[in-house]
């Protein structure tokens, strides 16, 4: 069985472009959810997508957005790219929304680099 | 606001040591407490995990003992090995209708020979 895929797994971007990347959650899957990783401040949720809607959001600037399709596959996008976006982010999908009894797993993430 | 507080930052173990990693958390709404474990280049990895009303669960070499009135919780990694070597996350969440972890800032575990 597949596990949550994520491309790219390395990009480099320049300040004020946009970036999208992609997850594809395991089969069956229908809640993903998108962090953020730095060094500096951890593990941060952005926000959670289950059937094609958002159901949660983090506090992030709307520079970060995201959407889910019919499939479960999901994109987030973060436009107008700054030098503190440069992070690992991670997708995680689970079986269904909420957490008792309901693992979730995560992809390897997407480096991004914003120079 | 930081609502999982984990301790230490980084732990130096000697194989066939024990392990100890501490969390505390504020909010009092949480409900299950997962640990990731992630490896460099990797994403974090379920662990293990423990619901609040069972003091404490094992599985093989990793145990999470809960205290609820205190609210903290650890792991413990019983006979460390060189290959536990990674950084650790606890994590909360309320379970229901999100899935919206929140995590501790991390302890990076090196297990020596």
């Amino acid at each position: 069985k597949a596990g949550v895929t994520q491309t790219p797994r390395y990009l480099i971007k320049t300040r004020g472009q946009q970036v999208t990347l992609s997850c594809s959650p395991i089969s069956g899957h229908r809640s993903v959810s998108w962090y953020q990783q730095t060094p500096g401040q951890g593990l941060q949720f952005l926000f959670e997508y289950f059937s094609e809607t958002q159901r949660n959001k983090g506090n992030f600037p709307g520079r970060f957005s995201g959407r889910q399709f019919s499939n479960s596959r999901s994109e987030m996008n973060v436009s107008t790219l700054e030098l503190g976006d440069s992070a690992l982010y991670l997708c995680a999908s689970s079986r269904r929304q909420g957490a008792s009894g309901n693992t979730i797993y995560f992809g390897e993430g997407s480096w991004l680099t914003v120079v | 606001q930081q609502q999982v507080k984990q301790s230490p930052q980084s732990l130096i173990v000697q194989k066939g040591g024990i392990s100890i990693i501490n969390c505390a958390y504020e909010n009092t709404a949480f409900d299950y407490f997962p640990w990731y474990q992630q490896f460099p280049g990797k994403g974090p990895a379920l662990l293990i995990a423990i619901r609040p009303d069972v003091s404490e669960k094992k599985e093989g070499r990793f145990t999470i003992s809960f205290n609820k009135s205190a609210k903290q919780f650890s792991l413990h990694i019983m006979d460390s090995q060189p290959g536990d070597s990674a950084t650790y996350f606890c994590a909360a969440i309320v379970s229901g209708t999100a899935s919206k972890l929140t995590f501790g800032t991390g302890t990076r575990l090196q297990v020596t020979l």
